[in-house]
């Protein structure tokens, strides 16, 4: 089975641009979350799409909005970016709510610098 | 709020030696309880992972760990290191009350002397 890949891998954003990061779930999976893990950071938690729709969201500003389509691969979408912005962006994907029970499957992230 | 604390940020050992690194949560309800592993270069991936039940779990390469309720702990250990165990470790918890996220620590950075 596919795991999760994440495009692009790497990026350079200016201060005030817009970046859109894309994920595609593994195989057979429906839940998607997106993470930013700051250097020297665990993952903080941005949110959560099922089925299409957002289901949980973390502390981040209504700039950071994603979307989840049919085949359940999803894009992170980041308006106005700041230099805190700055981070590796992780996104990981389970089937329902076995995430819970059994870890989600993580992609290698997008790292993510903005000047 | 919920939150992990890992309280080791940098671990170095020799090889062969006994590995114990700590964590804490700070949430009173039922917790689900991650230990996850990020190799150099490579994704996260889990560790073990503790629900309900025997407290102690046992994961992959040696690993395993204890759930202390009256502590709100959940350490990692392994009771001889190889170089390849060199990495970083995450701690996490998931709670019911926020079904959807999984809160982690700042991690735990282990560097195995050969």
């Amino acid at each position: 089975e596919t795991g999760v890949t994440q495009s692009p891998t790497h990026l350079i954003k200016t201060r005030g641009q817009q970046v859109t990061l894309r994920c595609s779930s593994q195989s057979g999976h429906n839940t998607v979350s997106w993470y930013q893990q700051a250097l020297g950071q665990g993952p903080q938690f941005i949110f959560q799409y099922y089925r299409e729709e957002e289901n949980g969201r973390g502390n981040f500003p209504p700039r950071f909005s994603g979307l989840q389509f049919p085949n359940y691969s999803s894009e992170l979408n980041v308006n106005a970016l700041e230099l805190d912005d700055s981070a590796l962006y992780l996104c990981a994907s389970s089937r329902g709510t076995e995430g819970i029970k059994h870890g989600y499957t993580f992609g290698s992230g997008t790292r993510l610098t903005v000047v | 709020a919920q939150s992990v604390s890992q309280h080791n940020h940098h671990v170095i050992l020799s090889e062969a030696a006994s590995l114990e690194l700590g964590c804490n949560y700070s949430y009173g309800g039922t917790v689900n309880l991650f230990w996850y592993v990020q190799y150099p270069g490579q994704h996260l991936q889990l560790l073990l992972k503790y629900f309900s039940g025997d407290p102690l779990v046992k994961g992959i390469k040696g690993f395993e760990a204890e759930f202390i309720k009256s502590k709100f702990s959940f350490n990692l250990r392994k009771p001889s290191v190889q170089w390849s165990d060199t990495a970083e470790y995450f701690c996490a918890v998931n709670t019911y009350s926020s079904a959807s996220k999984i809160i982690f620590g700042s991690g735990t950075r282990l560097s195995i002397r050969p």
